[in-house]
């Protein structure tokens, strides 16, 4: 199984450039979530699906938005980013009562 | 609203050393807890998970972690570190009801392996 895959690996932007970043996970999860890995932050929450045609915001959802495609997708959108969106983004998947899978993770800069 | 813990951000380990990382939780009920390592580079990988019983947990890569209720601990373990244990090391603390808002994360714990 491929778990979770995650597109783009790496992303260099300008400030003001919009993308999104795709995650697609395999092992029929209710529950999936972006997170950013900052140094010295750890991970926070961006934004979490609990199931297919919900989210909800976490902890740092400013300047993001996001799309519960279906069951296996859920999308991360940054409509203008900013140098302070620089990060790496990582995606997660949980199924009901367990542990969370991450994908590899996106190292996107802002420049 | 929960909250993790490590009071450590860098630990200095010789390399056969025994290793002992700690965690802090803030939680309302019995958590699920549960410690993640992150090579340079790399997406987070599971090393072991409390839900519940036996209080002492084995995961892998020889690393156990013991759940402290009284202390709000899980502190995790290793007897005998490998240069290969070099990494990043992340607790972590979810709901009990499959943590569906997430899971918290302390700010991590950087493991230097000397030789």
């Amino acid at each position: 199984n491929a778990g979770v895959t995650q597109t783009p690996k790496f992303q260099v932007l300008k400030t003001g450039q919009s993308m999104t970043l795709q995650c697609a996970q395999d092992m029929n999860h209710n529950s999936m979530y972006w997170y950013r890995q900052d140094p010295g932050m750890g991970l926070r929450l961006i934004y979490y699906s609990a199931s297919e045609g919900t989210t909800d915001k976490g902890e740092v959802p400013n300047g993001y938005n996001v799309s519960r495609l279906n069951k296996r997708e859920f999308s991360l959108r940054l409509e203008s980013a900013a140098p302070s969106q620089t990060s790496v983004y990582f995606c997660a998947s949980t199924p009901r009562d367990g542990e969370a899978f991450f994908g590899q993770g996106t190292r996107l800069t802002v420049v | 609203a929960q909250s993790v813990t490590q009071p450590d951000i860098h630990i200095t380990v010789s390399e056969g050393a025994s290793l002992e990382l700690r965690c802090n939780y803030s939680y309302g009920a019995t958590p699920y807890l549960f410690w993640y390592v992150q090579s340079p580079g790399q997406g987070l990988q599971l090393l072991l998970k409390y839900f519940s019983g036996d209080t002492l947990v084995q995961g892998i890569k020889g690393f156990e972690a013991e759940f402290k209720r009284s202390q709000s601990s899980f502190n995790l373990r290793k007897p005998s570190v490998h240069w290969s244990d070099a990494a990043e090391y992340f607790c972590a603390v979810g709901a009990r009801r499959g943590g569906a808002d997430g899971l918290t994360f302390g700010k991590g714990t950087h493991l230097i392996i000397q030789p």
